[in-house]
């Protein structure tokens, strides 16, 4: 059974950093892409970033690139994504999600940017 | 980008009715296209892929059909347990995009 384990979320001010992590296991995680999408509160889903198998092509939405940075490590089958430059608009609920068409979900973490 | 009309953004049905919500591209998608359902608190789960393949484990009463710009989702009979938010997603192209959202609420 896939399972993926969102952690890191918090309250953060902004202009802050944060670092989520995701925990994958039930599948062969080196041979998926890798995405995390978004959903701020009472608002519909977004798509973030995502990732390839070996981590040699990348993708971003406009809004997040050069602050986010999103990374694994097939060893130890975890997913990251690095918040530098936090605004009050990047409140959501993060998902980490398999595939680059959206398979499987995390149950996702919330970071909450205000001061 | 291509941008993902969903129609429409909520409706109210009866248990037992049939359902149908659109979501129409901006440009052709071919059949790159998931349907996904999420109840309040949780995070979402796919129903279809390539626009028109039941999920493993997804009742047979979801469907969905259309390629290149047009797409729909079909609940053929309601249930309970199908009141909730549904949403597409493009993937043919980035930045990967959903539709808006269609509520399903109790008429």
């Amino acid at each position: 059974e896939v399972q993926l384990v969102e952690s890191g979320g918090d309250l953060v001010q902004p202009g802050g950093s944060l670092r989520l992590s995701c925990a994958a296991s039930g599948f062969t995680f080196s041979t998926f892409w890798m995405t995390w999408v978004r959903q701020a509160p009472g608002k519909g889903l977004e798509w973030v970033a995502n990732i390839k198998k070996d981590g040699s092509e990348i993708y971003y939405v406009d809004s997040v690139r050069g602050r986010f940075t999103i990374s694994r490590d097939n060893a130890k089958n975890s997913l990251f994504l690095q918040m530098n430059s936090l605004r009050a608009e990047d409140t959501a609920v993060y998902y980490c999600v398999t595939g680059q068409s959206i398979a499987y979900w995390g149950q996702g973490t919330l970071v909450t940017v205000s001061s | 980008d291509i941008q993902m009309t969903q129609s429409p953004s909520s409706l109210s049905a009866s248990v037992g009715d049939r359902v149908t919500i659109t979501c129409r591209a901006s440009q052709g998608i071919r059949s790159d296209l998931g349907w996904y359902q999420q109840k309040p608190g949780k995070a979402p789960k796919r129903l279809i892929y390539a626009a028109s393949s039941l999920q493993s484990g997804v009742p047979s009463r979801f469907s969905g059909s259309g390629s290149g710009t047009a797409f729909t989702l079909t609940i053929s009979s309601l249930q309970p347990e199908d009141f909730a938010t549904y949403y597409c997603l493009q993937h043919n192209n980035y930045p990967l995009t959903f539709g808006g959202g269609t509520k399903v609420e109790i008429k």
